[in-house]
């Protein structure tokens, strides 16, 4: 059974820098074609795509939001971790993270954790 | 890269069916098979429910259909259901390892 749970703060406040962790289990990052993605969504609004890391740690990022992401991975721990710097009340969303098997989709999605950004 | 254009909202009686488009450009739904369709109702998280433009994934019931002509694809649900009232999102791949999802489209069962 295949399963993502994101975990980080609830609140941080505008300039700060979010640290997200998905902890994951049921396959490995290590598998050729897996990848780990970070989507978005505020409230009441559509889902955007963040970022994706790749089993052989190649790193995507959407463009618009690119300067301010990172994404890394701790294999041995099945976590992946994503930072997003100068934190804006617009960026207040619940945020996902999904495993993507193959190319281009994402079957399995973490239940996902909302960040406010207020001071 | 902008978001895929769904139609906010669409609705059907019991036993009819309802098709949602998603429109993109030749960079993203054009250019690529590489649609897929998530199904979310309220304060979950999403489910894939087609990808590859017309896959199903297992478990997901074959009243959901997915197909694409030019730069709009479309999720046909036939036979509605109670339960596929939920928003639904399409995604597609966008080039250059990126990827796109569209605005959103609320199904209501009548």
């Amino acid at each position: 059974q295949i399963t993502l749970k994101e975990s980080g703060p609830t609140l941080v406040k505008p300039t700060q820098t979010l640290t997200l962790t998905c902890t994951f289990s049921g396959f490995s990052l290590t598998t050729s074609g897996v990848g780990v993605g970070w989507i978005r969504q505020p409230p009441g609004k559509a889902l955007e795509w963040l970022a994706l890391l790749y089993w052989d740690d190649d790193k995507r990022y959407s463009p618009s939001l690119k300067s301010r992401l990172a994404i890394t991975k701790d294999t041995s721990k099945n976590q992946v971790v994503l930072t997003m710097t100068t934190m804006d009340p617009v960026d207040t969303a619940t945020y996902f993270c999904a495993r993507r098997p193959r190319p281009y989709y994402f079957d399995s999605w973490g239940q996902g954790t909302l960040v406010t950004v207020s001071s | 890269q902008s978001a895929l254009t769904q139609p906010p909202s669409a609705s059907g009686s019991p036993g009819q069916s309802v098709t949602i488009s998603c429109t993109g450009t030749s960079s993203d739904v054009g250019g690529y098979n590489y649609v897929s369709w998530y199904q979310q109702h309220p304060d979950k998280a999403p489910r894939l429910m087609i990808y590859d433009v017309n896959e199903r994934p297992s478990g997901v019931p074959d009243r959901f259909s997915g197909s694409k002509s030019g730069n709009t694809a479309s999720l046909t649900v036939s036979g509605l259901q109670a339960e596929d009232e939920a928003d639904y999102y399409c995604s597609s791949y966008a080039g250059n390892n990126n990827y796109v999802f569209g605005t959103g489209t609320k199904v209501t069962v009548l």
